[in-house]
Formats: structure tokens, C-alpha cells, sequence
């Protein structure tokens, strides 16, 4: 069964760069109906899409994170890696790695939800 | 940009009651590209509907979705003790993925 596993340091410190790997067990990431993204949750709030991406690095963001953020994947490695930069307590949350399934036919895109969570993990922003 | 609004806030009832959960979309969306998800505390999501309507593999089908244009309900049927978590609806569109603030179902 396929799982997502994040890893990755748990304190940032403000300004700096935060860096997060996902890796991708018993599965594939170069699956042509996957999109991998990743998706965070302040303490004691709700979730917040940061941006997806395809095996081929197609990619997309949420817009108010663009400025600061990229996603990249290494098929080598079944890894996708998270950057987001210069930090501020606003930032400290759960970052989840996750799958969203769906399909194309007849050029339309089908949407089947984001069906795969990795566990999470917590970054603190802080000095 | 598509806002999600989650009504109500709280809902405080007993096992066996039945839940009913609303998603609002700020303007007409497609139900295909609507979902709900279940966070029990210190877990991640698990995904319980996509589609409005469709149950995901493996959730039991006291679950239930439906609702189109502006407006999308998710029901419990019968609250077992695990229902009681917090429930998103989300929304996927021209690339970009929107989650409502949540519902959280707590024990009356």
C-alpha cells in the first residue's frame, strides 16, 4: 500500500529557508493520474493547500505563498521536496505531504480528491 | 477565487444521532471537483467523499454527500464514537485547491 513519509528539521529559524522531503513508498511517483502536493495546518486551525505537482514538474502554487515557495520532484528517488522561504512565525504548522488521485478522458480531467496523507510533520518557526 | 464557508461552527451531538453538515461556495462550482474529509485530533485528513456524492474506498456508507452549484451537505447517518472529529469540504478548480474552515462534530 502506498505511503507518503515527511521528513525534515522541526525548527526553522525566522528569515531562514524551510526545507521538506516527502518520500513516496510502494508506489510510483512517475504515475500518470497522481499529482503530489503538499498542504499545512497551523496549531489549532485549518488546512491550507500550498501547491501541487506533477511527476513531469508541472507545477502549481497557492498564490498567496508564490512569492516564497517551490516544489520540485526527483523521480530518481521517489521524492518530492518542499522549499519555502524566509520564514515567520506564521509559518510554524503541520505540513502534510499528500496524493491527489484523478484522471484524464477525452481531454477532460476527472478529480477523484487527495486520497493518500503522509502522517505530518510539525515545523516551528522560531530562534 | 472560490471562498468555502462551513456551517455550523460546532455541532454537539450524541452516538447515534444523525450529523448534517453544510459547505457553501461563494459562487457555482462543480460537484465533480467538491470533497469532504475527516481529521480525528492528531491524525491527518482521510478523505471521505469526492465527487459531492461518491464515497472513497473504504468508508462506511453511513457517510453520505450531496448538494450542487453554491451548496453541498455531508451527512452521518448514525454518529459512532470515531465520527466525532472535524469535517472539511474542499474544492479543486483552475489549479488551485480551497478548503473550508471546518466542522467540528463534539460529543453532546
Amino acid at each position: 500500500q502506498l505511503q507518503l513519509q515527511e521528513s525534515g528539521p522541526g525548527q526553522v529559524e525566522p528569515s531562514e529557508t524551510l526545507s521538506l522531503t516527502c518520500t513516496v513508498s510502494a508506489g510510483f511517483i512517475t504515475s500518470s493520474v497522481f499529482y503530489w502536493g503538499w498542504i499545512r495546518q497551523p496549531p489549532g486551525k485549518g488546512l491550507e493547500w500550498i501547491g501541487s505537482i506533477y511527476y513531469s514538474g508541472t507545477v502549481y502554487y497557492n498564490p498567496s505563498l508564490m512569492s516564497r515557495v517551490s516544489i520540485s520532484v526527483d523521480t530518481s528517488v521517489n521524492q518530492v521536496t518542499l522549499k519555502l522561504r524566509s520564514v515567520t512565525a506564521a509559518d510554524t504548522a503541520v505540513y502534510y505531504c499528500a496524493r491527489q488521485n484523478g484522471d484524464y478522458f477525452r481531454g477532460d480531467y476527472y478529480y477523484y480528491g487527495i486520497d493518500v496523507w503522509g502522517p505530518g510533520t510539525t515545523v516551528t518557526v522560531s530562534s | 477565487e472560490i471562498v468555502l464557508t462551513q456551517s455550523p461552527g460546532t455541532l454537539s451531538l450524541s452516538p447515534g444521532e444523525r450529523a448534517t453538515l453544510s459547505c457553501r461556495a461563494s459562487q457555482s462550482v462543480s460537484g465533480s471537483y467538491l470533497a469532504w474529509y475527516q481529521q480525528r485530533r492528531g491524525q491527518a485528513p482521510r478523505l471521505l467523499i469526492y465527487g459531492a456524492s461518491r464515497r472513497a474506498t473504504g468508508i462506511p456508507d453511513r457517510f453520505s454527500g450531496s448538494g450542487s452549484g453554491t451548496e453541498f451537505t455531508l451527512t452521518v447517518s448514525r454518529l459512532e464514537p470515531e465520527d466525532f472529529a472535524v469535517y472539511y469540504c474542499q474544492h479543486f478548480g483552475s489549479s488551485q485547491f480551497t478548503f473550508g474552515p471546518g466542522t467540528k462534530v463534539d460529543i453532546k
